[in-house]
């Protein structure tokens, strides 16, 4: 049981770069999450999914796309990369929404710098 | 919106003090609050949780209590040790019933060093 996978682990992009992030999922949750992490900042939410097919905005999705067409799989999308993307990204995973209890399993994070 | 406020780090502490971070929110009616901790070069991990006024979350020697009273989530440990050394982030998720459950708002993280 791997838990949250993430790929790559660290990224250099030129500006106007386009990549995608990878995140697979082994525990058949059904929300997803990415977030993002700026030093001295704690995480902000980009995007979500509450299940195949479904996704929304966060609080800062601007630059980013993403797609879920399977449970296991959640990837990040960065269209014509900008500096101000340079951060630590993070993808996570719960079971279910409903029961907000429940605890979101984090990857352990790609780290991308745009120059 | 929602918003959580965590005390300023770092904190630097030596080997079997007391430790106190202090986390407040703003959140309508009742979220429910978390403590997580990355330990350096990982993912978030959660440390304890707490779902409606007055619970305690434990874990490894951590505490915090749920005080709706002052908005407060305040993570404390008898004893610190180094393998304690992390960043340590307060959270909340809304009340279920609204269309942003399951979603966390953080705090910016607070980084406690120990020293032996």
């Amino acid at each position: 049981n791997a838990g949250v996978t993430q790929t790559p682990k660290f990224r250099i992009l030129k500006i106007g770069q386009s990549m995608t992030l990878q995140c697979t999922q082994d525990m058949n949750h059904n929300y997803m999450y990415w977030y993002r992490q700026d030093p001295g900042m704690g995480l902000k939410l980009i995007y979500y999914s509450v299940g195949a097919g479904i996704t929304d905005k966060g609080e800062v999705p601007n630059g980013y796309n993403v797609s879920r067409s399977t449970t296991e799989d959640f990837p990040l999308r960065l269209e014509l990369a900008a500096p101000s993307q340079t951060s630590v990204y993070f993808c996570a995973s719960s079971r279910t929404g409903p029961a907000r209890t429940d605890t979101q399993y984090f990857g352990p994070g790609t780290r991308l710098t745009v120059l | 919106g929602d918003s959580v406020t965590q005390m300023e780090g770092p904190v630097t502490l030596s080997e079997e003090a007391f430790l106190t971070i202090n986390c407040t929110y703003t959140a309508t009616g009742y979220p429910s609050l978390f403590w997580y901790v990355q330990y350096p070069g990982e993912g978030l991990q959660l440390l304890l949780k707490a779902t409606k006024a007055d619970d305690k979350g434990s874990n490894k020697g951590f505490e915090a209590t749920y005080r709706k009273e002052t908005t407060s989530f305040h993570l404390e440990k008898g004893s610190v040790q180094v393998s304690d050394s992390a960043v340590y982030f307060c959270a909340l998720s809304p009340n279920a019933g609204g269309t942003s459950y399951g979603k966390l708002t953080f705090g910016q993280g607070t980084i406690l060093t120990v020293h032996p």
